[in-house]
């Protein structure tokens, strides 16, 4: 049973032109996160969704937006893709604070990015 | 700051014998702690973590953990190694005292290699 889904797995676009990439949720999670992962390196947090609440990462480039229009559904907007930016776009989602699950994150498969 | 340190970039196990990989961590309050594990092209999976309570942490697929306070480790074992273990291994972290929606801070990750 999928609970965290991620389209399209592979994504090809073209420097400079915008990209939107997907993410859903079948756990009613109230936390919703957007990670960027290169080559052979951690995850990073871009940015942070606590319910309709948007949190973003300090050193997260100004190319990179991000919309969540209900609890399930979040998007990751690249604006102006650059070739820096061809990555693993990883979306997870976490309970909140407080719950016995103790903020366990879930991760979707990640979407493969590749700008030409 | 928080961090999380991985010392290994690959470890190498025979099929059968007990593994182990490493991670230290720093927080300036108590830690959670988590292991993921990632296979090429996929999204992270949760292995177990430390919240509270007892020191050794039992997960998925025959893993455990060990909390170890004095030393700030938090190293992932398992008894007797599969081939399809091979994988990258993430340690993360993040401060209890931080309010939710925080990013885990993941250290570099460990290849994990078990020849049969």
């Amino acid at each position: 049973d999928a609970m965290v889904i991620q389209n399209p797995r592979y994504q090809v676009t073209q420097f400079g032109k915008p990209v939107t990439l997907s993410c859903s949720q079948t756990l009613n999670h109230n936390v919703m996160y957007w990670y960027q992962q290169k080559s052979s390196q951690a995850p990073k947090l871009l940015f942070h969704y606590y319910d309709k609440d948007f949190n973003n990462e300090a050193d997260t480039p100004d190319n990179f937006q991000s919309r969540r229009p209900n609890t399930s559904f979040c998007f990751l907007d690249i604006r102006s893709p650059g070739l820096g930016d061809a990555a693993m776009y990883l979306c997870a989602t976490s309970p909140p604070s407080g719950r016995a699950s103790g903020e366990t994150q879930y991760f979707g498969p990640g979407t493969r990015l590749l700008v030409l | 700051a928080q961090s999380v340190a991985q010392p290994e970039d690959q470890v190498n196990v025979a099929e059968g014998n007990p593994l182990t990989v490493k991670c230290t961590y720093s927080v300036s309050g108590n830690p959670y702690l988590f292991w993921y594990v990632q296979y090429p092209n996929r999204g992270l999976q949760f292995l177990l973590k430390y919240i509270t309570g007892d020191n050794l942490v039992k997960g998925s697929y025959g893993f455990e953990a060990e909390f170890n306070k004095s030393q700030t480790s938090f190293h992932l074992k398992k008894p007797s190694a599969l081939v399809s273990d091979s994988a990258l291994y993430f340690c993360a972290v993040r401060d209890i005292e931080v309010q939710a929606g925080t990013a885990l801070i993941f250290g570099k990750g460990t290849t994990l290699s078990v020849s049969s």
